[in-house]
């Protein structure tokens, strides 16, 4: 079975700076996919970047960029140049990849970030 | 743009009584998903849903529950006898296909007392 880890509760990081929030995850597969998703404060859980296990290139989305490691089994999520609007749940998550995936996503137990002005 | 919406946002329930959330996926999407969050705990998936059936379901995902898609745009998650440890945020989600990106719902805080 996998298992998805996040290793720290709550961060916080000062406005215009950069945070990293770890994520480490176990299973035996060899090819799949991992997220991370935002949650703001009463608002609906949206997707933030995706990464495929058998692509070596980190992804990134303008201010979002990954670390994956996969031996390492990491996936760590890089925020630069926070904005008051980046304060959120954020929640690292794998999808198994194959004929028998059925799009479940396995979620960490999420890490609550706080942008300070 | 799209959005996926569930109703009621809060739910306050009987121990032993019967309970439907509902959602409204993304009208063109092909796969629907319920998880819940009980409070303090990560997000853990209950169903799966394509073709008008059960793809995968949870160990949580027992007798208790039932999915169903009864209209082409309602998609709706029963529990026939609630109990105080079902009491959690139930989030709906929806995707075209199963690698592309699925939206969730705000989600049903539901309470059972």
């Amino acid at each position: 079975a996998q298992t998805v880890t996040q290793s720290q509760p709550e961060m916080s990081v000062q406005e215009a700076e950069t945070v990293t929030l770890s994520c480490t995850y176990d299973t035996s597969e060899n090819n799949y996919y991992l997220f991370w998703y935002k949650q703001p404060p009463s608002r609906q859980m949206i997707l933030v970047i995706r990464q495929e296990a058998y692509k070596q290139q980190n992804a990134t989305e303008n201010r979002f960029s990954v670390n994956f490691q996969k031996a390492a089994k990491s996936f760590s999520l890089k925020i630069s140049d926070s904005q008051l609007g980046d304060t959120a749940m954020y929640f690292c998550a794998f999808m198994k990849h194959g004929s028998s995936n059925t799009g479940k996503l396995i979620f960490g137990q999420g890490t609550t970030l706080q942008v300070k002005p | 743009e799209p959005e996926v919406t569930q109703t009621p946002s809060h739910q306050v329930t009987q121990m032993g009584q019967e309970v439907i959330l509902r959602c409204v996926p993304i009208s063109n999407h092909l796969y629907f998903y319920w998880y819940r969050q009980i409070l303090g705990q990560k997000v853990e998936f209950l169903v799966s849903f394509y073709n008008n059936e059960i793809s995968e379901k949870s160990e949580i995902f027992d007798d208790q529950f039932s999915v169903e898609r009864p209209d082409g745009s309602n998609f709706t998650l029963k529990i026939r006898s609630t109990k105080l440890e079902d009491s959690a945020m139930y989030f709906c989600a929806s995707c075209l296909f199963i690698l592309a990106e699925q939206y969730f719902g705000p989600g049903t805080r539901l309470t059972v007392t």
